[in-house]
């Protein structure tokens, strides 16, 4: 079945201690992102990747570290939480345009508090 | 950089009528305009896309318009029924990689 997953699925954490939210696909998508998702704000791109070894800033960035070393798995990284990072992360995945679309694939979510 | 206005936040409408629902971009380099649905606890997925080529673009109950001139597209949702009850997120793109999205219409259908 093609699937993006991700995990944890929730995660409750303190302040300052490194956190790692997995995220893989196998539908050998070249590109992948990272969102944040935040009542009234809608999604708001992280990180994305549009192949191994090849990362760029999103419109949020800032407390947030990801790396692209196999194409299946894109990792977001939080070495320093901090309660303004509580959020729901979505990871997504999207091949080079078939077609005319550019369809994001969805994780299930990460709900992450920081305490 | 691209920002993407969504109106309104929250809509609600009868059982059977219709809802629109607008976005505005502000970086005319788009070119892929895509709308996704929520549904309450689930992730984000697409229901209908169009490219800045096209003016127009239909799939059953819904549809998308584009105007690229006053860079604002909208989506159409015809007699609407209760599974239509999601939140929606418009979003333009040049690119494959960098999406922008609006902040998401919360659409409630009344019975």
């Amino acid at each position: 079945e093609a699937q993006v997953t991700q995990n944890p699925r929730y995660l409750i954490t303190v302040t300052g201690k490194k956190l790692t939210v997995t995220c893989s696909q196998n539908m050998n998508h070249e590109y992948m992102s990272w969102y944040r998702q935040d009542p009234g704000l809608g999604l708001r791109q992280i990180y994305y990747s549009m192949n191994v070894e090849v990362t760029d800033k999103g419109d949020v960035p800032e407390g947030y570290k990801v790396s692209r070393k196999e194409k299946r798995n894109f990792p977001l990284i939080l070495e320093s939480p901090s309660p303004n990072q509580t959020s729901l992360y979505f990871c997504a995945s999207s091949r080079i345009g078939v077609g005319d679309s550019y369809e994001q694939y969805f994780g299930p979510g990460t709900r992450l508090t920081v305490t | 950089g691209e920002n993407v206005e969504q109106h309104p936040s929250t809509l609600s409408v009868q059982e059977g009528d219709s809802a629109v629902i607008k976005c505005t971009y502000s970086d005319s380099a788009s070119n892929y305009f895509p709308w996704y649905k929520q549904e309450l606890g689930k992730r984000p997925q697409l229901i209908i896309d169009i490219r800045s080529n096209v003016g127009e673009k239909k799939d059953q109950r819904i549809a998308v318009t584009l105007n690229k001139t006053a860079k604002h597209f909208s989506l159409h949702i015809t007699e609407t029924q209760p599974e239509d009850s999601a939140v929606y997120f418009c979003a333009a793109s040049e690119s494959a990689s960098k999406i922008i999205f609006g902040s998401g219409t919360r659409l409630s259908i009344r019975p």
